[in-house]
């Protein structure tokens, strides 16, 4: 069964860079039906898509935080990671880190999640 | 901001039907397709629907999804007490800045 679980710091002062590494056991990243992506809930709102990434490095960002956003791939490892530069308050949120599906050269569905991790920007 | 629009809350009586509606555009929704996904209180979501009408494995036929031009629907019948939770459609908008998108999401209370 995959399982994906986040890691990474549960504070981060403002303007710092928020990094999260997402670990996948039970498959492999470098899989060609797949995209793996970053989603992040802020407490008591809904979801947002921040991006998502192929494991041969093609990346696709959500464009309102694409100047702020890094993800990358490490295929010896299965595992991908997440940087949010220049954070403030309002990148609090639970960020969740997760399967796409793969159809028409782009991400689809996600099928598998991670648990989650939140992440506090405070000083 | 999410370029799909649900309507905030839903709620029925146990047994009852509830649906729930997801408003895009030609760029998403229109020449897409869609997921829905629950997310019930303190955990991850979870894949409900996709490719418009389709159910994972283990998802029962009390859920229902549809799609006519740039809406989708998710419908629930038989509703239950575990179907208290967060819904939210997605989708690939396929605009110049492509993207995965969510709904705002729609809490459905059971009465």
């Amino acid at each position: 069964q995959l399982q994906l679980q986040e890691s990474g710091p549960g504070l981060v002062k403002p303007s710092e860079t928020l990094s999260l590494t997402c670990t996948v056991s039970g498959g492999s990243i470098s899989s060609s039906s797949y995209y793996w992506g970053w989603i992040r809930q802020p407490p008591g709102k809904g979801l947002e898509w921040i991006g998502s990434i192929y494991y041969s490095g093609s990346t696709y960002y959500n464009p309102s935080l694409k100047s702020r956003v890094t993800i990358s791939v490490d295929t010896s490892k299965n595992q991908f990671s997440l940087k949010l530069s220049s954070v403030t308050a309002a990148d609090t949120a639970v960020y969740y880190c997760a399967r796409h599906i793969l159809r028409w050269l782009h991400p689809t569905r996600i099928d598998y999640w991670g648990q989650g991790t939140l992440v506090t920007v405070s000083s | 901001q999410s370029v799909l629009t649900q309507p905030p809350s839903v709620s029925a009586a146990p047994g009852q039907k509830v649906t729930i509606s997801c408003s895009g555009s030609s760029s998403n929704i229109g020449n897409n397709y869609v997921s829905w996904y629950q997310q019930l209180p303190g955990t991850a979501p979870k894949l409900l629907i996709y490719e418009n009408n389709k159910r994972p494995s283990g998802i029962p036929d009390r859920f229902s999804g549809s799609k006519s031009g740039t809406s989708a629907t998710l419908g629930i019948t038989g509703l239950q007490t575990g179907d208290e939770a967060d819904y939210y459609c997605g989708t690939w908008d396929s605009s110049l800045s492509a993207c995965y998108v969510f709904g705002t999401g729609t809490k459905v209370t059971v009465l």
